[in-house]
C-alpha cells in the first residue's frame, strides 16, 4: 500500500516554543492531505485540509494562527504548533488519498509539551 | 457538516464468536464509507470500504453491509481472534479525492482466548 511518513515521531518540548511537524507521501502525490488531531482513547478529529499551493481549510474551533499548515509541495504537507502550551500535548497523524478517495495514514506524532 | 455515530464503544468477545459495530452517519451526500482499524500507538489501517452504490462486502472474515436509506453501516468480524483485538473506526465521506474523512468515536474490541 501507499506509504505517508510524519516526522519527528516524539517530541518533547517547553510551552511557549514552535514545533513543526513533517508530513509526507513517499511513493505518491498528494495535492490534498489532512491533518488529524488525535486524544487518549478518542477518535481522530479532522482539524484541517492541506491543499498544495493554497491556503489550508480549517474545521470549526480549530485556530488557523495557532495550526499553521504549508503544503508546499505534492509530497510534503507541514503542520506548525506555534506557541505551544501542554493543552496542545496530543498524537497528531496526518493522511493523504490515493486512487480517489482511500486515504492512507502517517504513523502519527506524539507531542508533549511541559 | 457530516455526523457519524459508532456503536458500542467496547466489545468484548470470546475467540471464535463474531463481532459486530455499528455506525450511523446524517449527510446523504456520503457515498464513501471506510472501516480502520487501530492498535495501539499506531496508525489506522484501512481493513474494508463500501461505496453506496453496493450494499454488502466481504473480504474474508470481515464484511461490511450498508443501509443508505436507514443511513446505517456495519462492520462484522467472524471467527474472531486475539489479533483483532483493536480500535475500529468507521468513517462517512463523500468519495472525491480530497474530501475529508468524518470519523467515528471508535469501538475498542478486545478478543478473549
Amino acid at each position: 500500500g501507499a506509504v505517508v511518513s510524519q516526522h519527528p515521531s516524539w517530541v518533547i518540548c517547553k510551552s511557549g516554543t514552535s514545533v513543526k511537524i513533517e508530513c509526507r507521501s513517499l511513493d505518491f502525490q498528494a495535492t490534498t492531505m489532512f491533518w488529524y488531531r488525535q486524544f487518549p482513547k478518542q477518535s481522530l478529529m479532522l482539524m484541517a485540509t492541506s491543499n498544495e499551493g493554497s491556503k489550508a481549510t480549517y474545521e470549526q474551533g480549530v485556530e488557523k494562527d495557532k495550526f499553521l499548515i504549508n503544503h508546499a509541495s505534492l509530497t510534503l504537507s507541514t503542520l506548525t504548533v506555534t506557541s505551544a502550551h501542554p493543552e496542545d500535548s496530543s498524537f497528531y497523524i496526518c493522511s493523504a488519498p490515493m486512487y480517489q478517495e482511500t486515504q492512507y495514514f502517517g504513523p502519527g506524532t506524539r507531542l508533549l509539551v511541559l | 457538516g457530516e455526523n457519524v455515530e459508532q456503536h458500542p464503544s467496547t466489545l468484548s468477545v470470546q475467540e471464535g464468536d463474531s463481532a459486530v459495530i455499528k455506525c450511523t452517519y446524517s449527510d446523504s451526500a456520503s457515498n464513501y464509507f471506510p472501516w480502520y482499524k487501530q492498535e495501539l500507538g499506531k496508525r489506522p489501517q484501512l481493513i474494508i470500504d463500501i461505496r453506496s452504490n453496493v450494499g454488502e462486502k466481504k473480504d474474508q472474515r470481515i464484511a461490511v453491509t450498508l443501509n443508505k436509506t436507514a443511513k446505517h453501516f456495519s462492520l462484522h468480524i467472524t471467527e474472531t481472534q486475539p489479533e483483532d483485538s483493536a480500535v475500529y473506526f468507521c468513517a462517512a465521506s463523500s468519495g472525491n479525492t480530497g474530501n475529508q474523512f468524518y470519523f467515528g468515536t471508535g469501538t475498542s474490541l478486545t478478543v478473549i482466548p
